[in-house]
């Protein structure tokens, strides 16, 4: 089966501690995504790739980090600068940058303690 | 920037009543358009889209939406509630960011709650 797949899909982790969210896809596609949705507000981008070895700052980028080395991997590193990192982590992926249609994996929802 | 308004953060309905989720968006130029669902601790999916082809786009689950340039709105609807169908929806503007992406703004959700 093609899809998205995010790993774990529950993370606890203590404040002042890095944390690195898996997003893998099988789909052979081009662009992915990150989000984050805090209850209320919706998703907002943290940050996109268009192709590997290249990824942009979304809307809200400060305290996360990124690598794209793999086409099907696209990593979240979440890191002690993230002042309020505690939220519903989802990414996406989609064919190509020109697609207007982005398709989710099941997501991770990460709790700093 | 596009911006999204989903009007109502929750929506309640009987089964089998009929469903309207409100969403407007600001944009200059003819947009793509989306609905997505959501069900509990699950990612999103695509219900429809508009891409400017016709202006009633039917999507899954018996749910469709209209596309009204002049009110700028893209209202959800559904004839008969389903208790499957209570979950949050979010709609979404697509528009072209600097590299040539096109990047979903996404409205803040709508819960829709279904009695029996």
């Amino acid at each position: 089966d093609g899809g998205i797949t995010q790993s774990p899909k529950y993370l606890f982790r203590k404040e002042g501690q890095n944390v690195t969210l898996s997003c893998e896809q099988n789909l052979n596609h081009d662009a992915m995504y990150w989000y984050r949705q805090d209850p209320g507000q919706g998703l907002r981008l943290i940050y996109y790739s268009q192709i590997v070895n290249d990824f942009q700052k979304g809307d809200i980028a400060e305290g996360y980090s990124v690598s794209r080395e793999k086409k099907e991997s696209f990593p979240l590193t979440v890191t002690s600068a993230q002042k309020n990192p505690t939220a519903f982590y989802l990414c996406a992926s989609s064919p190509n940058r020109g697609s207007d249609t982005q398709y989710f994996g099941p997501g991770t929802r990460l709790t700093v303690l | 920037a596009q911006s999204v308004t989903q009007l109502g953060s929750h929506v309640s309905v009987s089964e089998g009543a009929l469903v309207l989720l409100r969403c407007n968006y600001s944009s200059s130029v003819p947009p793509y358009l989306f609905w997505y669902v959501q069900y509990p601790n699950q990612g999103l999916q695509l219900l429809l889209k508009y891409t400017s082809a016709a202006t009633l786009v039917k999507g899954i689950n018996g749910f469709e939406a209209e596309f009204k340039k002049s009110e700028t709105s893209f209202h959800l609807t559904k004839p008969s509630a389903h208790m499957s169908d209570a979950a949050e929806y979010f709609c979404a503007v697509s528009e072209l960011r600097s590299g040539g992406s096109y990047i979903p703004t996404f409205g803040r959700g709508t819960s829709l709650i279904v009695h029996p």
